[in-house]
């Protein structure tokens, strides 16, 4: 998976705690994406970054957070988990802007109950 | 923003035949057509892309074509083997314009190949 990693790899929370999910790539690339994979809707994207401390929102970020302190290191934060965050969150890495292919993580299944 | 539509949702076909999955989207901005395969339990994987200077690309069993004046683009796979049984994707870059950046992904495909 192109040096990306994801953990964990499946969590079970409960309603209104914070949960932090966490991506790693050893590509040094710039680029990296968090999207979320529901039946019926395919992947959407909820945030990326282009850079150290540089974030934007995308289509479906309303509930989550994101922070990038180091190059390899992307985190996904739900400040208060709801169930219709269940869901399986994938992180994307790219060298470039959004033309530039775009590599895929594992996975993070995760589970609000 | 930009809208892609993917059909089939499902796809059987028998080992040896062909699939094809077609894909609209509605940004004429779109510059940039990937495809993916997820396998279960398995992250999406990249396995053919296109740009908007190119009519069709080829890899192996594998060709993409492009009709940007219609706005629709295609995966061929053909000699289809039980490998190739998974969920394809379709993607298109949207026109950010200080907007969300990312790709725009269809629906996905799950497709069967049937011994």
């Amino acid at each position: 998976d192109a040096g990306i990693t994801q953990s964990p790899r499946h969590k079970v929370t409960e309603t209104g705690t914070p949960v932090t999910l966490r991506c790693h790539q050893t590509e040094n690339h710039r680029y990296m994406y968090w999207y979320r994979q529901d039946p019926g809707h395919g992947l959407r994207l909820i945030h990326y970054s282009y850079g150290v401390k540089d974030t934007d929102k995308g289509e479906v970020s309303d509930g989550y957070s994101v922070s990038r302190s180091k190059t390899e290191d992307f985190l996904l934060t739900l400040e208060s988990a709801t169930s219709s965050q269940t869901s399986v969150y994938f992180c994307a890495i790219s060298a470039g802007r959004v033309t530039d292919t775009q590599y895929f993580g594992p996975g993070t299944r995760l589970t609000v109950l | 923003g930009e809208n892609v539509e993917q059909h089939p949702s499902t796809l059987s076909v028998q080992e040896g035949d062909s699939a094809v999955i077609k894909c609209t989207y509605s940004d004429s901005a779109s510059n940039y057509f990937p495809w993916y395969k997820q396998e279960l339990g398995k992250g999406p994987q990249l396995i053919i892309d296109i740009r908007s200077n190119v009519g069709e690309k080829k890899d192996q069993r594998i060709a993409v074509t492009l009709n940007k004046t219609a706005k629709h683009f295609s995966l061929h796979i053909t000699e289809t083997q039980p490998e190739d049984s998974a969920v394809y994707f379709c993607a298109a870059s949207p026109y950010s314009g200080g907007g969300a950046d990312g790709l725009t992904f269809g629906k996905g495909t799950h497709l069967i190949i049937q011994p």
